[in-house]
């Protein structure tokens, strides 16, 4: 079975302008939910959606938005790129309540 | 609000020993407790969870212990080998829906 898959891998954006991430959840995982790792730190929380609906939001700005599709994909968006918004991007997927599997991730890099 | 610490931040032995990295937590409301390895530049691979009912589980090598009215949990790992070396993270959920507060992670090295 496949895990969580995220594309792109790696992806360079001048700042100011926008991006767009992307996460498979594992077959049959309706909660998917996105995590904002900077170097040297451990991860933090952004969004996390079920059924296509978001059911909890971390303290990042409204720059930050993401949503999940019918086939409980989801995307996260981030506008107005901050050189502070330099990370690796983790998406998660996971029956609730259970065990949470991360994709390798996309490492933004702002310039 | 949960916070969660990991003690020691970085961490180098020689191949062969045991060895306890420890993760503690403010909150001992949880559901369960996750512990997770990273290698450079990777993602989460999950190691063990144990849910707040549990007092251990085992993974060949690894073991983690729980104590929730302490706030802490602990991983053991057993015989290292260089192999183990990676960041090891711990996390727990906020509520139900498995959001997850990390700590900061312990850098291990295993030197052969």
């Amino acid at each position: 079975d496949a895990g969580v898959t995220q594309s792109p891998t790696h992806l360079i954006k001048t700042r100011g302008q926008h991006v767009t991430l992307r996460c498979s959840p594992i077959s049959g995982h309706k909660s998917v939910s996105w995590y904002q790792q900077v170097l040297g730190q451990g991860p933090q929380f952004i969004f996390q959606y079920y059924e296509k609906e978001e059911r909890g939001r971390g303290n990042f700005p409204d720059r930050f938005s993401a949503r999940q599709f019918p086939n409980y994909s989801s995307e996260l968006n981030v506008n107005a790129l901050l050189l502070g918004d330099s990370a690796l991007y983790l998406c998660a997927s996971s029956l609730l309540e259970r065990e949470a599997f991360f994709g390798q991730g996309t490492r933004l890099t702002v310039v | 609000k949960q916070e969660v610490t990991q003690i020691p931040a970085a961490l180098s032995v020689p191949e062969g020993e045991n060895l306890v990295l420890n993760c503690s937590f403010t909150d001992s409301a949880i559901y369960n407790l996750q512990w997770f390895r990273q290698d450079p530049g990777k993602g989460l691979t999950s190691l063990l969870l144990i849910q707040s009912s549990q007092r251990e589980q085992t993974s060949g090598r690894l073991n983690a212990s729980l104590d929730k009215s302490s706030g802490r949990s602990t991983l053991y790992i057993a015989a290292s080998q260089p192999g183990d070396s990676a960041t090891y993270l711990c996390a727990v959920p906020r509520n139900a829906g498995n959001m997850l507060t990390f700590g900061g992670g312990t850098r291990l090295m295993v030197k052969p």
